[in-house]
């Protein structure tokens, strides 16, 4: 049974840094391009980034390019998000998610595994 | 760049029919078929409900159908019941990027589409 499971959530101060895992299971992690979509609270949903399953290709939402950075290790069926420079509006569940395709060269962006989510709350 | 855009909430009885309209752009929903559906329940992870337009993923009932056309695309859910009362949101790749050049403290590649459009989503209740 595919699982995808979030961790590193918290509180932190405006400024400040985070790091998120997702470790996953029941799948051949290697093949997947993997995401992180985020939901602010009461609000609809927002892509966040995206990682190839050989990490050659990283997209990230306008918002947080330069800011975020999406990792994987395939050896350990982990994905990692760091989050610097976070800001108030960065309050959200993050989920991790998989996309649909097994396919290593291209992602279709649908998602059909997703995690429990963990919750990014920035305040001061 | 603007979310797609569903209407904020439906509503039906049991065993009716209700339609989620989700209206994007010739740059989105108009020009890929990697558009998608995601049912949500209060307090639970977006679920996958259909895919490349109108294909169903496997455990997702029959009653649940899709299609697009032009800039719209439209989830159909038959036959309603009390368990279908939640949150649907649309999704779209958008080809509405440019090629970015990559500066050398930035790591990997980043060129080609850099995003996916979601709706703002709709609250189906069941009455």
């Amino acid at each position: 049974e595919v699982s995808l499971v979030e961790s590193g959530g918290g509180l932190v101060k405006p400024g400040g840094s985070l790091r998120l895992s997702c470790a996953t299971s029941g799948f051949t992690l290697t093949t997947y391009h993997m995401n992180w979509v985020r939901q602010a609270p009461g609000k609809g949903l927002e892509w966040v980034a995206s990682i190839s399953g050989s990490s050659d290709r990283i997209h990230y939402a306008d918002s947080v390019r330069g800011r975020f950075s999406i990792s994987r290790f395939n050896a350990r069926n982990s994905v990692f998000l760091q989050m610097d420079s976070l800001r108030v509006e960065d309050t959200a569940i993050y989920y991790c998610a998989r996309d649909v395709y097994d396919n290593v060269l291209t992602a279709s962006y649908q998602f059909d595994s997703w995690g429990q989510g963990t919750l990014v709350t920035v305040s001061s | 760049h603007s979310a797609l855009t569903q209407p904020a909430s439906v509503s039906g009885s049991p065993g009716q029919s209700i339609t989620i309209s989700c209206t994007g752009t010739s740059s989105d929903i108009g020009l890929h078929k990697y558009v998608s559906w995601y049912r949500q329940h209060p307090g639970r992870s977006p679920q996958l409900i259909i895919y490349d337009v109108s294909y169903r993923p496997s455990g997702i009932s029959y009653r649940f159908s899709a299609s697009k056309s032009g800039n719209t695309a439209s989830l159909t859910i038959s036959g309603l019941q009390a368990e279908d009362e939640a949150d649907y949101y649309c999704s779209s790749f958008s080809a509405t990027s440019t090629f970015r050049r990559r500066p050398s403290s930035w790591g990997p590649d980043t060129e080609g589409p850099t995003f996916v459009v979601f709706g703002g989503g709709t609250r189906l209740t069941v009455l």
